[in-house]
């Protein structure tokens, strides 16, 4: 049972245009979500963050909205560059004393010149 | 401050063999994860240690192992390995548990012929 999806494989989308990826998660007691972005042969970078408490929270280009009576989130990318070409992890933690993460499948971001 | 990192960067092994990863988290980390990466399923969570002490595990056979030392660096071992055992290790560091952010190595990739 995958408790966060990120349904979209992948996406394209022009350079200065906005990238929006999308997530969806099934547990209620998730608390805390995070989005990385990985190049292939490297570790996943983290990007930005977001407490259950908030329903935005926006870094320079990137800003991760939180819905959570739709158990959605939402990544803003604006405007989008060559170099935001990636595969994007949508992860969640639920609550409680640990720090695991549950994470989604990747979208694969390519950002046309 | 250095980012985590992961030895060895590559790895070739048989089936039947065993390994051991090590990974150094961020200096002033404690938390310690290992995740698997494998191109189905995705990024798995395999354990994570805080304070010496494995404190969560995920759904991987006794096969997986791992320990963490007194200065927080940790090592996960896979003890008679089979050609499903092919993937990415990585291993991510934080300061605490809880809702804090991981930071991820660059992985080790282990290929089992």
């Amino acid at each position: 049972d995958q408790q966060v999806k990120q349904n979209s494989p992948s996406l394209s989308v022009q350079e200065g245009r906005i990238s929006i990826l999308n997530c969806d998660y099934t547990n209620s007691m998730f608390d805390y979500f995070l989005w990385y972005k990985k190049y292939p042969a490297e570790g996943p970078t983290f990007l930005i963050s977001i407490s259950s408490i908030k329903d935005k929270n926006e870094d320079g280009r990137f800003t991760v909205f939180l819905n959570k009576s739709a158990k959605h989130l939402s990544l803003h990318i604006v405007p989008s560059q060559p170099g935001d070409s990636a595969v994007y992890f949508c992860a969640a933690r639920d609550t409680g004393a640990n720090s695991k993460l549950t994470f989604g499948k990747g979208i694969t971001l390519s950002v046309r010149p | 401050k250095a980012g985590v990192t992961q030895t060895p960067r590559y790895l070739i092994k048989t089936r039947g063999q065993q390994v051991t990863l090590s990974c150094s988290p961020i200096s002033g980390h404690r938390s310690v994860s290992w995740y698997q990466q494998t191109p189905g399923q995705g990024l798995q969570f395999l354990f994570e240690y805080f304070s010496e002490t494995q404190r969560n595990k995920g759904n991987f056979p006794g096969r997986f192992s791992g320990r963490q030392f007194s200065n927080s660096r940790s090592e996960m071992n896979v003890s008679t390995l089979e050609l499903g055992d092919s993937a990415l290790y990585l291993c991510a560091s934080s300061l605490g548990q809880g809702p804090v952010t991981q930071y991820f190595g660059p992985g080790t990739r282990l290929t089992v012929l």
